[in-house]
C-alpha cells in the first residue's frame, strides 16, 4: 500500500497563477485533511472532509478551495496564488469509527513557493 | 478560539539526558494525539490519549493526559540521536473532527 501520496512534491508559482494539489489515499479512509505548515506555527487546518462529496472549512480556509469527488482523492485548489501562501502543504487521512477519533496518516508534503 | 500551546519551542539536550515537552489547551479536549516530525519529513502518529489522568508508555517515551483534560506531556528518558525532530500535540475542536495542532517542540540531541 502506498498510504497517502501527494502530487506534486515541489512547485513554484507566480503571484496570480492557479494550481491544484492532489492527495490520494489507498486505505479506504473516510476523513481527509489539508494542512499548511509554516515555520514556528505548527500545522494549521485549511479544509477537511468527512466523506465523499462533503467538505468543510478549517482554521485558515481563505484563498483555497477543495473537492472530494472520489473517496480516495482530496484536491486543494489555489485560484489566485499569493506570496502568503508560500508554505509546505500536508494532506492527511484517517478512518472513522463510531464516535471515535483516530490517528491521522500524513502524506510526504508539497513545498509551494509563490513569487 | 481554541488554542493549543506547547513549551518549550526548542530544546537542545546532550545524548542521554531526559526531555519533556508540555502541551496546554485553552479548552477541555476529548482526546489528545502526539506526532513526531523528523527534519524534512512528515508528521507521524505516536499515540492517542483519551481518559483523564491517562499515562501511556512506549519504550523510553511516557505520555500523560491531565486530570482536567486540558494539558498533556511527553517525556523521553535518556534521549538518543534518533529522537531528533519536532514533537506536536493535537486535539479536536470541541464536538468536531477538526484538529488543532500545537506549535511544536523542536528537539536537538547532541552526541
Amino acid at each position: 500500500n502506498a498510504g497517502v501520496t501527494q502530487t506534486p512534491k515541489f512547485r513554484v508559482l507566480k503571484t496570480g497563477q492557479s494550481m491544484t494539489l492532489l492527495c490520494a489515499q489507498d486505505m479506504n479512509h473516510e476523513y481527509m485533511y489539508w494542512y499548511r505548515q509554516d515555520p514556528g506555527m505548527g500545522l494549521r487546518l485549511i479544509h477537511y472532509s468527512v466523506g465523499e462529496g462533503t467538505t468543510a472549512k478549517g482554521e485558515v480556509p481563505d484563498g483555497y478551495n477543495v473537492s472530494r469527488l472520489k473517496k480516495q482523492n482530496f484536491l486543494l485548489g489555489l485560484e489566485s496564488a499569493a506570496p502568503s501562501q508560500t508554505s509546505v502543504y500536508f494532506c492527511a487521512s484517517s478512518y472513522s469509527s463510531l464516535g471515535g477519533y483516530n490517528e491521522q496518516f500524513f502524506g510526504p508534503g508539497t513545498r509551494l513557493t509563490v513569487l | 478560539g481554541q488554542q493549543v500551546m506547547q513549551i518549550p519551542q526548542y530544546q537542545h539536550v546532550q545524548e542521554g539526558e531526559d526531555f519533556t515537552t508540555y502541551c496546554n489547551s485553552s479548552t477541555t479536549l476529548s482526546n489528545i494525539q502526539w506526532y513526531k516530525q523528523r527534519p524534512g519529513g512528515h508528521p507521524v502518529f505516536l499515540i492517542q490519549l483519551v481518559k483523564s489522568g491517562e499515562v501511556k508508555k512506549q519504550k523510553r517515551l511516557t505520555f500523560q493526559f491531565g486530570e482536567a483534560k486540558k494539558n498533556s506531556s511527553l517525556h523521553i528518558t535518556a534521549t538518543q540521536t534518533t529522537d531528533v525532530g519536532t514533537y506536536f500535540c493535537a486535539g479536536p475542536l470541541s464536538g468536531t473532527y477538526k484538529y488543532i495542532f500545537g506549535t511544536g517542540t523542536r528537539l536537538k540531541v547532541l552526541a
